[in-house]
């Protein structure tokens, strides 16, 4: 069935360490986006992709980096580079920039933790 | 530039009594607007949106709001509570005119119901 699928649903990450979270979608939605979120504080933009081999940077990018090299694929990676990196970061899907008003679909998200 | 505010952080009700959850907006033009519902660790589902056509939306699971332009708000009710409609909402508005599906999120409301 089509969906968002997030791994892994939880994380650890040593210091000085880059970890990759995973995004796939088959909902064949051309805009990708990756949030981050923090208690009392909403979702925040990190990344988002509007089409293959390409993306923009969010309001929050420093200390992360993401690819596009396939339409189903958005992975984000933490890098050592981002010091506060403990949060919940939900993937989501757009029918993309020429279509506007639509919603946002969302994974179930993969909460990260500091060891 | 768009921005949403959530006017309350805490909502708490009985079951079977009506919910309100308040929000208003700001946009420099006619806005795109969402209610979306997070439960714990999970990630967000779309509960309605207005994209300019009626005033009152209705969404799923009984909610509906409405777009008061005059008020500037889009405050989400919903007429008896259930023990499941426990989690946190968030009111979401597109950021920006032409091409971009970009989401402004506000900072959240978590619902209560009480037996």
């Amino acid at each position: 069935d089509g969906g968002i699928t997030q791994s892994p649903k939880y994380l650890f990450r040593k210091e000085g360490q880059n970890v990759t979270l995973s995004c796939e979608q088959n909902l064949n939605h051309d805009a990708m986006y990756w949030y981050r979120q923090d208690p009392g504080q909403g979702l925040r933009l990190i990344y988002y992709s509007q089409i293959v081999n390409d993306f923009q940077k969010g309001d929050i990018a420093e200390g992360y980096s993401v690819s596009r090299e396939k339409k189903e694929s958005f992975p984000l990676t933490v890098t050592s580079a981002q010091k506060n990196p403990t949060a919940f970061y939900l993937c989501a899907t757009g029918a993309g920039k020429f279509i506007s008003n639509q919603p946002q679909h969302f994974g179930d998200g993969t909460r990260l933790s500091i060891l | 530039a768009q921005s949403v505010t959530q006017l309350d952080s805490h909502v708490s009700v009985s079951e079977g009594t009506p919910v309100l959850l308040r929000c208003n907006y700001s946009s420099s033009y006619s806005p795109s607007l969402f209610w979306y519902v997070q439960h714990p660790n999970k990630g967000l589902q779309l509960l309605l949106k207005y994209t300019s056509a009626a005033t009152l939306v209705k969404g799923i699971n009984g909610f509906e709001a409405e777009f008061k332009k005059s008020e500037t708000s889009f405050h989400l009710t919903k007429p008896s509570a259930h023990m499941s409609d426990a989690a946190e909402y968030f009111c979401v508005v597109r950021a920006g005119g032409g091409a971009t599906n970009k989401l402004i999120f506000g900072t959240g409301t978590l619902l209560a119901v009480q037996p």
